[in-house]
């Protein structure tokens, strides 16, 4: 796990800013996903990526973007047209090839906040 | 799109007892099913897996069991202890890497 972080732990956003979410991974995995989770549901998928240069919208894409210019990273950009992002983050990667998808490690997580 | 749903929301047993969740997913395409555990304010952390090829893993306590006919695929975790609290989510991935999670099951053991 210690090979995925995220950045920062704790984020506080005015409404009406973007802000943008940082997650790195050195495990040499090819995808990477975005989650949102609020109390007491499940993840919820908002992007993922399964290559460099290309990724896919999730279940809740909308008022959120992300950018996958290297393997390691994925930062997700919290859009002002998300009308209700407080809530916890978390990124994942995995190894990742077409057909057969492995396990999927965890960040440690981003709060983000609007005040 | 594939959807998950996973029963009971919450669970709370003795020590030493049984505690088995259940999933069931729709999409016939999915072949690999993760169960994560996560505890209060920390990442999920996979606990066993199992592929659509496999009707049964084990892993000490835990065991996980799949029905493909039937489409759904269970956690069973034996001989409780405390340490077990927490929140458990099972999820389904098909060949396109795109995961599916269920909403969780707090798992609360009594000592």
């Amino acid at each position: 796990d210690g090979g995925i972080t995220q950045s920062p732990k704790y984020l506080f956003r005015k409404e009406g800013q973007n802000v943008t979410l940082s997650c790195e991974q050195n495990l040499n995995h090819d995808a990477m996903y975005w989650y949102r989770q609020d109390p007491g549901q499940g993840l919820r998928l908002i992007y993922y990526s399964q290559i460099v240069n290309d990724f896919q919208k999730g279940d809740i894409a909308e008022g959120y973007s992300v950018s996958r210019e290297k393997k390691e990273s994925f930062p997700l950009t919290v859009t002002s047209a998300q009308k209700n992002p407080t809530a916890f983050y978390l990124c994942a990667s995995s190894m990742g090839s077409s057909g057969s998808y492995n396990e999927q490690f965890f960040g440690p997580g981003t709060r983000l906040t609007v005040l | 799109g594939e959807n998950v749903e996973q029963h009971p929301s919450t669970l709370s047993v003795q020590e030493g007892d049984s505690a088995v969740i259940k999933c069931t997913y729709s999409d016939s395409a999915s072949n690999y099913f993760p169960w994560y555990k996560q505890e209060l304010g920390k990442r999920p952390q996979l606990i066993i897996d199992i592929r659509s090829n496999v009707g049964e893993k084990k892993d000490q306590r835990i065991a996980v069991t799949l029905n493909k006919t039937a489409k759904h695929f269970s956690l069973h975790i034996t001989e409780t202890q405390p340490e077990d609290s927490a929140v458990y989510f099972c999820a389904a991935s098909d060949s396109w890497g795109k995961f599916q999670f269920g909403a969780g099951t707090q798992v609360v053991v009594t000592p």
